[in-house]
């Protein structure tokens, strides 16, 4: 297992399309998060799924956006009429439930994509 | 909701120098973590601890749940040890991370 895979690296819109977004977790994690990081902020929580099921989701998240995770492996993250402030790096990570094996890893988070909207 | 405060906001060292990087949480918390983010943008997850010390090579955190804090401690400090470092944190039954602004590290050759 390589790790969190994100596609695309990057991104470049218009404004008003729609994007989506994939992420691969490691394989063996049930737990699978999105956030938002803006230049020189930390990452913001978006959505988080426990396998397929979607428990909970950011205020930040607008009705522009939805996340899925069909069959609980990879998920998707789409945002749709784009504008200029949807601008980020979009970052997944995933991890497992045990109390104990996330003593030991935390969360991996994956490469993210940049999305610029122009 | 809980506030993150990192400090300092920036640090410029010389490599070999040690460092402190402090974290103050305003609230109990079942999960902190401490994060490096490399030049490229990649978030290398360093500690999960939510309470005591843990140590990895050069790199070891301390938290104080009581006092609401956690320290991270670099010793001998490379130039590949340079990046934003984050502290985050969720409570109880909260599995949204909460993050500090962040510690950007320059370590000069």
């Amino acid at each position: 297992d390589t790790g969190v895979s994100q596609n695309p690296r990057h991104k470049i819109t218009k404004r008003g399309q729609n994007v989506t977004f994939r992420c691969d977790p490691i394989s063996e994690h049930n737990r699978l998060y999105w956030y938002r990081q803006t230049l020189g902020q930390g990452p913001e929580f978006l959505t988080y799924f426990q396998n397929e099921a979607q428990l909970e989701k950011s205020r930040l998240l607008s009705d522009r956006f939805s996340a899925e995770r069909p069959k609980g492996s990879f998920s998707t993250l789409e945002i749709q009429r784009t504008e200029q402030g949807d601008s980020a790096m979009y970052l997944c990570a995933s991890s497992l439930t045990d109390r104990e094996e996330l003593n030991n890893y935390g969360y991996t988070f994956g490469s993210g994509t940049r999305l610029t909207v122009v | 909701g809980i506030q993150v405060e990192q400090s300092p906001p920036d640090l410029i060292l010389q490599e070999g120098a040690n460092s402190t990087l402090r974290c103050n949480f305003s609230d109990s918390v079942n999960n902190l973590q401490w994060f490096h983010q490399n030049p490229w943008g990649q978030l290398i997850n360093l500690f999960y601890i939510p309470s005591g010390t843990k140590q990895n090579g050069r790199l070891s955190a301390t938290t104080v749940a009581t006092e609401r804090y956690s320290l991270l401690y670099i010793s001998s400090s490379q130039t590949t040890d340079s990046g934003v470092y984050f502290c985050a944190v969720s409570m109880d039954s909260n599995y949204q991370l909460i993050w500090g602004a962040g510690t950007k590290l320059i370590i000069k050759p």
